[in-house]
């Protein structure tokens, strides 16, 4: 199985504060993702990028940043973090064809008070 | 985009019977159906997926089946055991290098000994 790996695992974070969370995954897929899972929301895509040096806005952007500087590293950014962004993140990878499975990170708990 | 809603929410099965979920999307390009099981504090992990070339899947116990004149999809679990209790999600994707998943928002399965 391919292996995300995430951290910080648990962050707490104040208001207006800035948080950046990192994702690295080391079997050269082409695709990466990041979702925030809340109850009754299910998992809903942030960002995600097709390759280094590339990104782009998945369902509900606002409010975060994304950035692809190598094939194995993502990260997400909160520039002025707010109470409404707590919650549970997750990274993944994959790449389209013959699998089309998309492999996620362990999650990152973030709570911003 | 993509719209896909999952019912129901929660499911309360006893042990041994069989539990059905049920997924419908909404853009026919759609090709590309997996199932995803979260266990409490861990991630989602892929358990079978369909293709829109296939009508039935089954593996260990998971039965998928695909309408695609319906636009709906489904997972059963046959035999249901203590183990099967967790989140099960379905996702839609039009596949391709440039495609995203869209997930339900998942259903809470409770299987009673």
């Amino acid at each position: 199985e391919a292996a995300v790996t995430q951290s910080p695992r648990n962050k707490v974070a104040v208001t207006g504060g800035k948080v950046t969370l990192s994702c690295n995954q080391t079997n050269n897929h082409n695709n990466m993702y990041w979702y925030r899972q809340d109850t009754g929301h299910g998992l809903r895509l942030i960002h995600y990028s097709y390759g280094a040096g590339s990104t782009e806005k998945g369902d509900i952007p606002d409010g975060y940043k994304a950035s692809r500087p190598s094939q194995e590293n993502f990260s997400l950014i909160l520039e002025l973090a707010t109470p409404s962004q707590t919650s549970v993140y997750f990274c993944a990878s994959g790449d389209w064809g013959d699998q089309d499975t998309q492999y996620f990170g362990p999650g990152t708990r973030l709570l911003v008070l | 985009g993509e719209q896909v809603e999952q019912l129901p929410s929660i499911l309360r099965v006893q042990e041994g019977s069989s539990a059905s979920i049920n997924c419908t999307y909404e853009n026919s390009a759609s090709n590309y159906f997996p199932w995803y099981k979260q266990e409490p504090g861990e991630n989602p992990k892929l358990i079978i997926d369909i293709r829109s070339n296939m009508e039935r899947k089954q593996t260990q116990g998971l039965i998928v089946l695909l309408d695609k004149k319906a636009k709906r999809f489904s997972l059963h679990i046959t035999d249901t055991q203590p183990g099967d209790s967790a989140m099960y999600f379905c996702a839609a994707s039009s596949g391709g290098s440039n495609a995203k998943l869209t997930f339900g928002k998942g259903t809470k399965l409770s299987v009673k000994s």
